[in-house]
């Protein structure tokens, strides 16, 4: 079946930590991002890719920093510039800008919650 | 940041009731308006994707509508069922290739 795998489930970070959340897709999708959620909001967008070893800021990229090596992961860097980090994270992907990308729905992971100790 | 409102926040209904609730935009460098529905503990799911005004679209006894030119959609569930229940999320496509999502209205439905 095709999909998007988040892992880990859970992860928690230490003061001055970096820690990475993966997000892997078998869509063959060109378009993928990264979202934050925190309690009572929406989801904020922090980093999108329309296409290989190319990304753009969002929102809230501060803190944050991505690569996209490959088509199918976009992994996520929660640096130790990243004062509140305690949310939820949300990875998606879509068809990508290039095929129709506006009406394309996006395709959601399961999350990661981020915790400091 | 693209202000993307969406009403009410928060709604309860009875089982067997109609409802609707709104999302608004800004009418500007829009492309296309999705409607995701995301339940407790799983993963949003994609409702709709509309992109012309006046765009209409039903899926089972859930609808929506669009209107570009003042900026709002509209999602009607007709006679809603407690497996509705969850939070609808908006968020209009723009120029910058993303999405921008609303804040969402939670919505429970009671048996």
């Amino acid at each position: 079946d095709g999909g998007i795998t988040q892992s880990p489930k859970y992860l928690f970070r230490k003061e001055g930590q970096n820690v990475t959340l993966s997000c892997e897709q078998n869509l063959n999708h060109d378009a993928m991002y990264w979202y934050r959620q925190d309690p009572g909001q929406g989801l904020r967008l922090i980093y999108y890719s329309q296409i290989v070893n190319d990304f753009q800021k969002g929102d809230i990229a501060e803190g944050y920093s991505v690569s996209r090596e490959k088509k199918e992961s976009f992994p996520l860097t929660v640096t130790s510039a990243q004062k509140n980090p305690t949310a939820f994270y949300l990875c998606a992907s879509s068809i990508g800008a290039g095929t129709g990308g506006p009406d394309q729905p996006q395709h959601f992971g399961d999350g990661t919650r981020l915790s400091i100790l | 940041i693209l202000n993307v409102e969406q009403s009410p926040q928060s709604l309860h209904v009875q089982e067997g009731d109609s409802t609707n609730f709104t999302c608004s935009f800004p009418s500007s460098n829009f492309y296309a308006l999705h409607w995701y529905r995301w339940e407790t503990a799983k993963s949003p799911e994609a409702l709709f994707v509309m992109t012309l005004n006046g765009d209409e679209k039903k899926k089972g006894r859930i609808s929506a509508t669009l209107n570009t030119k003042e900026g709002y959609s509209y999602l009607y569930i007709k006679g809603s069922q407690p497996e509705d229940s969850a939070t609808y999320l908006c968020a209009p496509y723009t120029g910058r290739r993303a999405l921008t999502f609303g804040s969402g209205t939670r919505l429970q439905v009671q048996p």
